[in-house]
């Protein structure tokens, strides 16, 4: 079974600044995906990033990256100048590759933009 | 083009009284996934459907809940009888042939008084 952990109950960062959610797991499986899904108050699931595990390079969207550290099982994303509209909880998430796999959660980071 | 259907959005409804929240996915996509989000347990996985086809229910908490698909475009999720402690937001969820990445719909907020 796979397990998911994110340390981090509760962040907080200026308006602007950079700031990184970590997140580790756990899995035998080889081949896989790592998602970030953010969940603004509104409480849709949107999907912020996502890795290949087979992929050496690290994804990046924008404002938003992750650094992807495979032998450590590591996973953590970086919001670059952070808008206020960043505010949510972070929930970072594993799948295993093939036909109609599960997302596993871990148990979010709620982050807070101040000004 | 629309996203992930659900509704209703709210429901409020009494311990034992049956609670069934429908889910349209997105076209042309052909799997569907259950999800339930509570404080204590998180999101975790219900069920989920490949083809119309149940995969996985080992999600699914007891025999009070139920989950059909009876078409490519329409699943239901059903309760009976309900109980307090079912209170939580219902996910669903729908991919490309279980490709990457799953998309949500707005969720469904059940209370159970």
């Amino acid at each position: 079974a796979q397990t998911v952990t994110q340390s981090q109950p509760e962040m907080s960062v200026q308006e602007a600044e950079t700031v990184t959610l970590s997140c580790t797991y756990d899995t035998s499986e080889s081949n896989y995906y790592l998602f970030w899904y953010k969940q603004p108050p509104s409480r849709q699931m949107i999907l912020v990033i996502r890795q290949e595990a087979y992929k050496q390079q690290n994804a990046t969207e924008n404002r938003f990256s992750v650094n992807f550290q495979k032998a450590a099982k590591s996973f953590s994303l970086k919001i670059s100048d952070s808008q206020l509209g960043d505010t949510a909880m972070y929930f970072c998430a594993f799948m295993r590759a093939g036909t109609a796999s599960k997302l596993t959660f871990g148990t979010g980071t709620r982050l807070q933009v101040t000004l | 083009d629309a996203g992930v259907i659900q509704s209703p959005r709210h429901e409020v409804t009494e311990m034992g009284q049956e609670v069934t929240l429908r889910c349209k996915p997105i076209s042309g996509h052909n799997s569907l996934f259950w999800y339930r989000q509570t404080m204590m347990r998180g999101l975790e996985l219900l069920i989920y459907f490949n083809n119309n086809v149940p995969i996985d229910d080992s999600g699914m908490p007891e025999d009070r809940f139920s989950a059909k698909m009876p078409n490519a475009s329409f699943s239901t999720l059903k309760i009976q009888p309900s109980e307090p402690r079912d209170s939580a937001v219902y996910f669903c969820a729908s991919s490309l042939d279980g490709s990457v990445p799953q998309y949500f719909g707005p969720g469904t907020r059940l209370t159970v008084t």
